[in-house]
């Protein structure tokens, strides 16, 4: 079953260091990866996804995130954190390992505080 | 550009009482997703469907909840005999036509039982 595990839930860096976000998922497939981003009262965002082409992919905002099968990580960074970053990170998975249809199970978030 | 929208934004209701949302996806779109999120916790699945087809549902979607989609535009989200478990929100998103493809959010609405 696919599952997705994110290391932190609350993580604060000073303003231009290195945001450094955890993803580990299950799935028994080749995954689908997500990194979704949800600001304060808003919808949620995507960032970026892995979808079986390049290993490292780039998003919007500067941020960057790379897939390790071997590791089954899925780790997000930024190499300066922006006061406007802060907000809540969501790493998703999906296949079809269970049925025909496809679905995202998303993890349980990383808040993501960036001290001035 | 017109992206998804949920209507009401905020519910506050009895326990006890129905209620019902409406999501409006992107135009075209023809994934439409609901997800119910707590706090600190990520989203939920809960159901999806390809155009008026519902194609899965969660084992999350008790008998009190029910999804339809008539002519695969909005959708309808109802909740009967609200518990004050269900308190959460509820997320509807929508896609052009595969997984790989960008879900495009609402921005929910926020239930309330009392």
């Amino acid at each position: 079953a696919q599952s997705v595990t994110q290391l932190g839930s609350h993580v604060s860096v000073s303003e231009g260091a290195l945001v450094l976000l955890r993803c580990n998922y299950s799935s028994s497939v080749p995954p689908y990866l997500f990194w979704y981003v949800q600001y304060p009262n808003q919808g949620l965002q995507l960032l970026l996804k892995y979808t079986s082409a390049a290993t490292l992919v780039k998003g919007i905002n500067g941020f960057e995130a790379e897939f390790k099968k071997s590791e089954t990580s899925f780790h997000l960074t930024k190499p300066s954190a922006h006061m406007s970053d802060a907000a809540e990170y969501f790493c998703a998975v999906s296949d079809q390992e269970e049925t025909s249809y496809d679905k995202v199970i998303f993890g349980p978030g990383t808040s993501l505080s960036v001290i001035p | 550009d017109t992206g998804v929208s949920q209507d009401p934004r905020h519910k506050i209701t009895k326990r006890g009482q129905n209620v019902t949302f409406r999501c409006d996806p992107i135009s075209e779109h023809n994934r439409l997703y609901w997800y119910r999120q707590t706090l600190g916790q990520g989203p939920e699945f809960l159901t999806y469907f390809q155009n008026e087809a519902q194609l899965e549902k969660s084992r999350l979607l008790s008998d009190r909840f029910s999804a339809e989609r008539p002519k695969g535009s909005f959708s309808t989200l109802e909740i009967q005999r609200t518990e004050q478990g269900d308190s959460a929100m509820y997320l509807c998103a929508s896609s052009p036509s595969t997984v790989t493809d960008t879900q495009y959010f609402g921005p929910g609405t926020r239930l309330t039982v009392l």
